[in-house]
């Protein structure tokens, strides 16, 4: 199974801060690595496909990047309503596999 | 718009079975560019992929859970289900189903909104 390695497992930010997550998978999955956002008691949701490409519906001020083993979500200004728990998930291969996930939580 | 709802008991003895379905509106469940999956979470731990069904023939279920697991599809009322035999407190967790892309980046959307399932006596 290709591992998954999320860091931090959870930070502390303020509003309006510039917030990234790392992912590390445990090897190359090109560019098949998607981000979710899950809010508590929520399913997650789709923010970012393709590593880079924004959902519809997502707001810009996320956006992802990288390829092959490492790959970053990067929130430009944190609002309210982003503090939640951030999961990566590759799709190069099966068994499907997530990151153990990354809460973001209020300074 | 798609949308998946599961549905099952939510309390389930152990070395018992664990039957789920999911109910998929607003699209076929005979779509040939689509996998149905589910995926579980255990409360305040990660998301583990379960396994999926692809247009009522294919199936991958997780190496983990392989021996335990079956999925089907019910196309006449556009539901799919999850069957987990044998189960003991570990598989107490909040149930999703959700829908795959096939044949493209596979990503997993929309989810349904999950069910809780406690594996007691």
């Amino acid at each position: 199974d290709i591992q998954m390695t999320q860091s931090p497992s959870s930070l502390s930010a303020s509003i309006g801060d510039r917030v990234t997550i790392t992912c590390r998978a445990s090897q190359s999955i090109s560019k098949y690595l998607k981000w979710y956002q899950q809010r508590p008691g929520k399913a997650p949701k789709l923010l970012i496909y393709g590593a880079s490409t924004l959902q519809s519906g997502a707001p810009s001020r996320f956006s992802g990047s990288g390829s092959g083993t490492d790959f970053t979500l990067t929130i430009s200004s944190l609002q309210p309503e982003d503090f939640a728990t951030y999961y990566c998930q590759q799709s190069y291969t099966n068994p499907r596999t997530f990151g153990q996930g990354t809460k973001v939580e209020i300074k | 718009q798609v949308q998946l709802q599961e549905s099952g008991p939510g309390l389930v003895k152990p070395s018992q079975t664990l039957s789920l379905t999911c109910t998929v509106s607003g699209g076929s469940i005979s779509s040939r560019s689509h996998y149905w999956s589910w995926i579980r979470q255990p409360a305040g731990k990660g998301l583990e992929w379960i396994g999926r069904i692809y247009t009522s023939e294919s199936t991958y279920y997780n190496p983990s859970l392989k021996s335990r697991v079956s999925i089907s599809v019910d196309t006449s009322k556009n539901q799919f289900s999850l069957k987990l035999t044998s189960v003991t407190a570990a598989d107490t967790a909040t149930y999703y189903c959700a829908r795959e892309d096939y044949g493209g980046d596979n990503w997993f959307d929309p989810w349904g909104q999950g069910i809780l399932v406690t594996v007691s006596s």
